[in-house]
């Protein structure tokens, strides 16, 4: 069966700080990856998704970047945290095909606040 | 382009009464159409999805939602609610971009039940 793991959980960092969220999915292969931000009592917003390795599309301006270094690993980046950037991270994987396609599986996410 | 809207941000039960959360959605074509529930500082899981195949469509839990064309609505309904259910409700539109398959998010509906 497929699982997705996200870390860590909760992460509390500095203003201008760097930040490093990674997610990997077990189980299947070549799957799109997502990650989503949720800010509080706001639905998700898309930041990032890919449809491979080194395939990263940005669906909004930001401060942060995402990278896929393996089929089943992706990750999301800042350099320079603000605090705007709070909020509830979470990352996704869908099946190209089958009968499952279009359907995400969720991690169980990644609190994040910027002080 | 796609979109949803749920149409109450916040819906109150009594434990053992029916739930109806309402979602509207408007698409150029036949969508694939899913909830999707978040308990607190959880990743979000599929409750059901409706892929042009029954209108009626069952889900985990006692769930189900119907697909109307003609109202371009997919409601969620439970006969008898369960203090369980208390969580964020998410209507979500599939539509395909690329290579994948994006979903576009309602802003939540948020259950609460009492005793």
């Amino acid at each position: 069966s497929q699982t997705i793991h996200q870390w860590p959980a909760t992460l509390v960092q500095p203003v201008g700080s760097p930040l490093s969220l990674e997610c990997t999915v077990e189980g299947t292969s070549n799957p799109n990856l997502y990650w989503y931000r949720q800010a509080a009592g706001r639905g998700l917003q898309l930041l990032f998704y890919s449809v491979g390795i080194g395939q990263i599309s940005s669906e909004v301006p930001q401060n942060l970047s995402a990278s896929r270094p393996q089929d089943r690993q992706f990750i999301l980046s800042s350099k320079k945290l603000l605090l705007s950037d709070s909020g509830f991270y979470l990352c996704a994987w869908s099946s190209r095909q089958g009968l499952s396609a279009g359907e995400l599986f969720f991690g169980e996410g990644s609190r994040l606040t910027v002080l | 382009a796609q979109s949803v809207t749920q149409l109450d941000s916040h819906v109150s039960v009594s434990e053992g009464t029916p739930v109806l959360l309402r979602c509207n959605y408007s698409s150029s074509y036949s969508p694939s159409l899913f909830w999707y529930v978040q308990h607190p500082n959880k990743g979000l899981q599929l409750l059901l999805k409706y892929t042009s195949a029954a209108t009626l469509v069952k889900g985990i839990n006692g769930f189900e939602a119907e697909f109307k064309k003609s109202e371009t609505s997919f409601h969620l309904t439970k006969p008898s609610a369960h203090m369980s259910d208390a969580a964020e409700y998410f209507c979500v539109v599939s539509e395909k971009s690329g290579g994948y398959n994006k979903l576009i998010f309602g802003a939540g509906t948020r259950l609460a039940v009492h005793p």
